[in-house]
Parts: C-alpha cells; sequence; structure tokens
C-alpha cells in the first residue's frame, strides 16, 4: 500500500528565509509527486508534480520541490518565504506500478506559518 | 472560468435527515472524486468516478452514497448521517479517468469545500 508521510505539524519561518516543508513516501513501484496548498476557507489548490525527468521540479508561487528516489522524500522548498505562503501545504503520491486504477494518497497536511 | 463547485458551503443538519451535497465541474474531466479532511488525518477518498455510470469507493465510504448520470456532476449523499460524518468535504476532478501512467501524472482540481455539522 501506497502512503505519504509529513513530519512536522507546523514549520515556522521568518519572511525572507527559506523554507522548506518535509515528504516522505512509500509505494511499490514508482512514485508520481504531488504538492497541494490550502489557504483558509479555500480548496486545495495544485503547486507542483514530480512525474520523471529532472529531480528538481518548479511551480507556482515560487515554490519547488526536489524528487530524491534514494531517500523517498519530495521535500518542498522556497529560497524566500512571504508572509502570504502562510497556508496548510499537502504533499500527495500516486503509484505507477500496477495497470489499473491508482488512487491519490495525501499526507496528514503541514501548516506553514511565516511571521513578519 | 474552469473551477469545480460545491453547494453549499456550509451545512448544519440534525441525525438522520437525508442530505445531498451538490458537485459539478466545466472542464470535461472523466475523473471526480470526494474527499473528506478531518483534523491530523489529511484528505481520505470517499468515493470516485473514472466516467459516467462508474463508481468505486474510496478509503472511508460508509455511510456514503454517490452517482454518477452526468460527466459534468458528481453528488455526495448522506442517506441518514451521524455525528462522526461531521466534517469538511471536498469534491475534485481530473482530466483522464481510466488506468495507465499516463492518465495518473494530472492534477486534480478541487472544489471549494463544505462544512458539514451533524448534531
Amino acid at each position: 500500500a501506497q502512503s505519504v508521510a509529513q513530519p512536522e505539524d507546523q514549520v515556522n519561518v521568518a519572511e525572507g528565509n527559506p523554507l522548506t516543508v518535509k515528504c516522505t513516501y512509500s509505494v511499490s513501484g514508482n512514485p508520481y509527486l504531488f504538492w497541494y496548498v490550502q489557504y483558509p476557507n479555500r480548496g486545495l489548490q495544485f503547486l507542483l508534480k514530480y512525474i520523471t525527468g529532472d529531480n528538481l521540479v518548479k511551480g507556482s508561487y515560487g515554490f519547488e520541490a526536489e524528487f530524491n528516489k534514494s531517500q523517498t522524500s519530495f521535500h518542498l522548498k522556497k529560497p524566500s518565504a512571504l508572509v502570504s505562503d502562510s497556508a496548510l501545504y499537502f504533499c500527495a503520491v500516486r503509484d505507477t506500478s500496477n495497470s489499473g486504477y491508482s488512487t491519490l494518497t495525501f499526507g496528514k497536511g503541514t501548516m506553514l506559518l511565516v511571521s513578519p | 472560468e474552469a473551477q469545480v463547485t460545491q453547494n453549499p458551503r456550509y451545512l448544519i443538519t440534525v441525525t438522520g435527515k437525508k442530505l445531498t451535497v451538490t458537485c459539478s465541474q466545466n472542464m470535461n474531466h472523466e475523473y471526480m472524486s470526494w474527499y473528506r479532511q478531518d483534523p491530523g488525518l489529511g484528505l481520505r477518498q470517499i468515493y470516485y468516478s473514472m466516467n459516467v455510470e462508474v463508481t468505486d469507493k474510496g478509503d472511508v465510504p460508509e455511510g456514503y452514497k454517490v452517482s454518477r448520470k452526468e460527466k459534468r456532476n458528481f453528488p455526495l449523499i448522506l442517506e441518514s448521517p451521524s455525528p462522526n460524518q461531521t466534517s469538511l468535504y471536498f469534491c475534485a476532478s481530473q482530466e483522464g479517468g481510466g488506468p495507465g501512467p499516463t492518465r495518473r501524472a494530472y492534477e486534480q482540481y478541487f472544489g471549494p469545500g463544505t462544512r458539514l455539522t451533524v448534531t
């Protein structure tokens, strides 16, 4: 069975500093990995995804994520945090190992708080 | 504007009173899904549909029903709601509903959520 772990319930960072939100995954085959962001009272918005190719993926709002197969990780990063980045972030994975339908499994979410 | 809409956004009801949460998408997506979001548990899939008249259970289907009579609509039905179904519900849609690695690469688009309270 596939799973996602987001080890931090909350990440605190000062505006202007780099941020990292951690994600590790477990799948049988190769993963498709996704990051979503949820702002207060809003639905989830897609940020970026890793399917294949370059391990460093760039997405919306200046975010990027690095796929590391040996560490089964897909950490979300941003060089300089903004107060407006404060939100709930979800990592999600899909397994590619079988030919049938593969559900999208989400982590429990990490709250990012950026202080002025 | 491409979007997924849900109604109502907020609903307070009593135990046992049947309710329906509607979901509609205007992107001609084949795949649609319902999730519930609970603190500390993330998003869990309730039901999904890979196309019209094709639905299947997700991880937490007990107490819920769905139907997919039209491509754009995917209502969630609670026949006899109970307090443990108090939650935040999200509908999502995705291009490409079938199996296969290409279809699995697409991202999902989410509705704004429905906050349900069952007393």
